[in-house]
Parts: structure tokens; sequence; C-alpha cells
């Protein structure tokens, strides 16, 4: 069956290093692969989308990669802030629609 | 961006009744919009898709008869659970996309709603 993983474990880091958030997936052949973050009660919004030709992509503090080989992408928010806490979801088109991993919850610490 | 609205953001409701949620699209037409059913701490589970002027297409496991999917128009779809019990008690959120596939553009969603069958 199709899966998308992502580290249960809440990732708590100091303000100003950069937090990695990894997410695996198996049984998938995706072209695209998307983040999105979710705050506590509230829907997800979009952060950013990666193509499988594409090694890495960046958006400001948001830098995602992308390994078709490893299936596997990571999420880096460098010079990380309080505000950046928060549930980051991956996912995946499962030929439909989006497929959501659980998500990892971000703690940035002052 | 484009803006998905849900309606209401929070419902408590006695067992058995049924509770109605909307979610509009604000500022474009939405052919097909999504539903997720999300519990504590775990991932959006899709529940069904919503195409308008059809019938819904649901998620195995979803009783379509439980969930009501209506999409009468291209900016609105409610979701209607019928006959609620407390293991109904769940974050629903709709989602909707602008155009074409999904896999390589972004989709939208509502602001959620927590529903608390007592």
């Amino acid at each position: 069956s199709q899966k998308i993983e992502q580290n249960s474990e809440a990732l708590n880091i100091q303000e100003g290093k950069t937090a990695t958030l990894t997410c695996n997936y198996t049984n998938y052949s995706p072209a695209y692969l998307q983040w999105y973050r979710q705050d506590p009660g509230r829907g997800p919004v979009f952060l950013l989308l990666i193509r499988e030709n594409e090694k890495e992509k960046r958006k400001e503090r948001l830098k995602v990669t992308f390994d078709t080989t490893l299936k596997q992408s990571l999420f880096h928010i460098t010079a990380s802030q309080p505000a950046d806490s928060a549930t980051y979801l991956c996912a995946l088109f499962s030929g439909y629609a989006l497929n959501f991993g659980k998500g990892t919850s971000l703690l940035v610490t002052p | 961006g484009a803006v998905v609205s849900q309606h209401p953001s929070w419902v408590i409701c006695k067992s058995g009744t049924s509770v109605k949620i909307e979610c509009r699209s604000l500022d474009f037409q939405a052919t097909t919009m999504f539903w997720y059913r999300q519990f504590p701490k775990q991932s959006l589970m899709l529940m069904a898709t919503s195409n308008e002027g059809s019938k819904a297409t649901y998620e195995q496991g979803v009783e379509k008869d439980k969930f009501l999917i209506n999409h009468a128009s291209l900016t609105l779809s409610t979701l209607t659970v019928t006959s609620a019990h407390p293991e109904d008690s769940s974050f629903y959120i709709c989602s909707a996309i602008l155009r074409g596939l999904i896999a390589n553009t972004e989709a939208f969603f509502g602001q959620g709603t927590r529903l608390t069958v007592v």
C-alpha cells in the first residue's frame, strides 16, 4: 500500500537554527511533491511544490529537496523563528487527490 | 491566493442529529472539491471527492449514506453528517483546486470544522 512517512516525534529547536524535516514515501512514483503548514485547529496552507526533475527548490527561508531514488524529501527552515512553530505536512498525489503524511510538529523556542 | 471558506468553524450536536458543513470557493470556480477528516495527531484522511453536478466519489470505508455530499454549484460543496454519533467527532476540512490536475498545483483548504457529538 502507499505510505507517506514523516517523523512523528516533535522537533524542538532553538531560534536561529535550521530545522530539517523528513518525508519518506513508498509505492508512489510522484512527479511532484508538496509541503504544507498546518496550525492547530486550522486547515493546511500550501508552502512549496517540487518537481521530480528538480533537486532543490527555495522560497525565502524554506528549502526543499526531492530525491526520487531514495524516495525522500527534506524540508529545511533556515534562521528559524518562534512563528515557524507549526505542523508541517508532506503530500503526494494518489491519482485523483492529495494524500498526506501525519506531519511533523516543529517547536522553535526563543 | 484563492480563498476557501468553510462554515461553521465548530459545532456541537446531540447524538442522532444531523449536521451540515459548507465549503465555498470565494473567488474562483472549483469543479472538484475534496473532503478530509483529521483525528488528533493524525494525518488528513480523504473521505470523498466532490464533483460539481455529479455524485461524490467516496473512499473505501466511508459510508456514503452517513456522510452526504452535495456539490450543486461551482462554488459550493456541502457535507452532511447524518445521525451523528460520538465517534464522528473529528476535524473536517474541505479543499479545492483552481484547475486541472491536483498533482502539479496547490490545493486550497478551508479553515476546518471541529465537530463534537455529545
